[in-house]
């Protein structure tokens, strides 16, 4: 999975609950992404990173945030679950040189909110 | 196991048939395409990329074609085998400014012996 780690892997949490997913890539890449997946939608683009310190939103980022205190860290937090939230969550990383820029994704956590 | 391939459309080959794999997209203004397999429980993987000033594309056992006419792209698997078994996606983009990735919904390949 090209350097990527994410954790944790699996994760069941409560309604209303914090929870804070994190991506650890080796690869010194400058984008990082993170995406959720679910049945009938494919995968969508929450939040992304162009660089530290610097985020965006993506097409699905409310209730989401993120922060990138490093090149190689890149969390999203759930402030407060809801069962929506209920996903399998994909980290991507891609150089940010030149283009074309392939993503490269991580193994995936899969979330379970109650 | 990975619940998001409920729904997909199913491509069944018989091992060692060849499989093509098709996908439409949206945007006449991309200019990138991409390829991934998903295995179960796994993330999506990288298998080939194509631009759009080519119309075909050949990897190890793969080739990517584009038709731009009719926004289609297709995904040849030579001698299919088990290993192949997977959900592929297909990913378009605009190439220039941030590298925002459209994905199409998947499809399921199921190899048999």
């Amino acid at each position: 999975d090209a350097g990527i780690t994410q954790s944790p892997r699996h994760k069941v949490t409560e309604t209303g609950t914090p929870v804070t997913l994190r991506c650890h890539q080796t690869e010194n890449h400058r984008y990082m992404y993170w995406y959720r997946q679910d049945p009938g939608h494919g995968l969508r683009l929450i939040h992304y990173s162009y660089g530290v310190k610097d985020t965006d939103k993506g097409e699905v980022s409310d209730g989401y945030s993120v922060s990138r205190s490093k090149t190689e860290d890149f969390l999203l937090t759930l402030e407060s679950a809801t069962s929506s939230q209920t996903s399998v969550y994909f980290c991507a990383i891609s150089e940010g040189r030149g283009r074309p820029d392939t993503q490269y994704f991580g193994p995936g956590t899969r979330l379970t909110v109650l | 196991g990975e619940s998001v391939g409920l729904h997909l459309p199913t491509l069944s080959v018989q091992e060692g048939d060849n499989s093509i794999i098709n996908c439409a997209y949206s945007n006449s203004a991309s200019d990138y395409f991409i390829w991934y397999k998903q295995e179960s429980g796994k993330g999506p993987q990288f298998i080939i990329d194509i631009r759009s000033n080519m119309d075909k594309r050949q990897g190890q056992r793969v080739t990517v074609l584009l038709n731009k006419t009719v926004k289609h792209l297709s995904l040849q698997i030579a001698a299919t085998q088990p290993g192949d078994s997977a959900v592929y996606f297909c990913a378009e983009t605009v190439l220039g400014g941030y590298n925002k990735l459209i994905f199409g919904a998947g499809t399921r390949l199921a190899v048999h012996p």
